[in-house]
């Protein structure tokens, strides 16, 4: 069965340093994986994804994420905070072999704080 | 225009009723979803169809009914509510089945049951 794992519940990071919410992952086979924010009472927005190739992606509002195999891990980085970065982040993966029945698994959110 | 939509966005409704939450897509997309929410935030995944056909059936009560008119249309149906229903319910739709194309979310609908 795969598996996601957000280890951080809340990361807390001054307005203008670098963030990284932390995501590692377990499946069968080839990962497909994915980063998602939540602004609250909205829906999803997806950020960035992974698919094959190079392994760091880059998405939406400066986010970027790097594909570690070996370590099984996909952290989403910024270089510079924004307070209006602040939200729910949902780092999610899916079997890329697992033909149709194929499901996209969520971690359990990492809530983003930025301070002023 | 809006990708995703749901409606309606909040459902106030007593435990035993009947209710339904419908979802569109103009996106041109296959694949549909819906996804719970539960109060601490956690999502997962309850029905999947592509082309109008169930592909993806988790562990959900069979009070929870799901119907896809056509690929554009994903409606929810839950029989005989219950106070553990309460949650956000997401609509959500993808180009294809089994890819590594994202998910476009709709914005939810907050359901509580008294």
């Amino acid at each position: 069965a795969q598996s996601v794992a957000q280890p951080e519940d809340q990361v807390n990071v001054a307005e203008g340093n670098p963030l990284t919410v932390k995501c590692t992952y377990s499946v069968s086979g080839n990962p497909y994986l994915f980063w998602y924010v939540q602004y609250p009472n909205r829906g999803l927005q997806f950020l960035l994804k992974y698919i094959t190739g190079d392994n760091l992606v880059k998405g939406s509002y400066g986010f970027e994420a790097e594909f570690n195999k070996s370590q099984t891990s996909f952290h989403l980085k910024k270089p510079s905070a924004l307070v209006s970065d602040s939200a729910l982040y949902f780092c999610a993966v899916r079997d890329a072999i697992a033909g149709t029945a194929s499901k996209l698994t969520f971690g359990t959110g990492t809530q983003l704080k930025v301070e002023l | 225009d809006t990708a995703v939509s749901q409606t309606p966005k909040y459902l106030v409704t007593q435990m035993g009723n009947d209710k339904s939450i419908k979802c569109e897509q103009n996106l041109g997309h296959d694949t549909m979803y819906w996804y719970k929410q539960d109060s601490k935030k956690f999502l997962k995944i309850m029905f999947s169809y592509n082309n109008k056909e169930l592909i993806i059936n988790e562990t959900v009560p069979n009070r929870f009914s799901p119907k896809s008119p056509d690929k554009a249309h994903l409606n929810l149906h839950i029989n005989s509510l219950e106070l553990g229903d309460s949650a956000v319910y997401f609509c959500a739709s993808s180009p294809r089945v089994a890819s590594g194309a994202e998910q476009y979310f709709g914005p939810g609908t907050r359901l509580t049951v008294t």
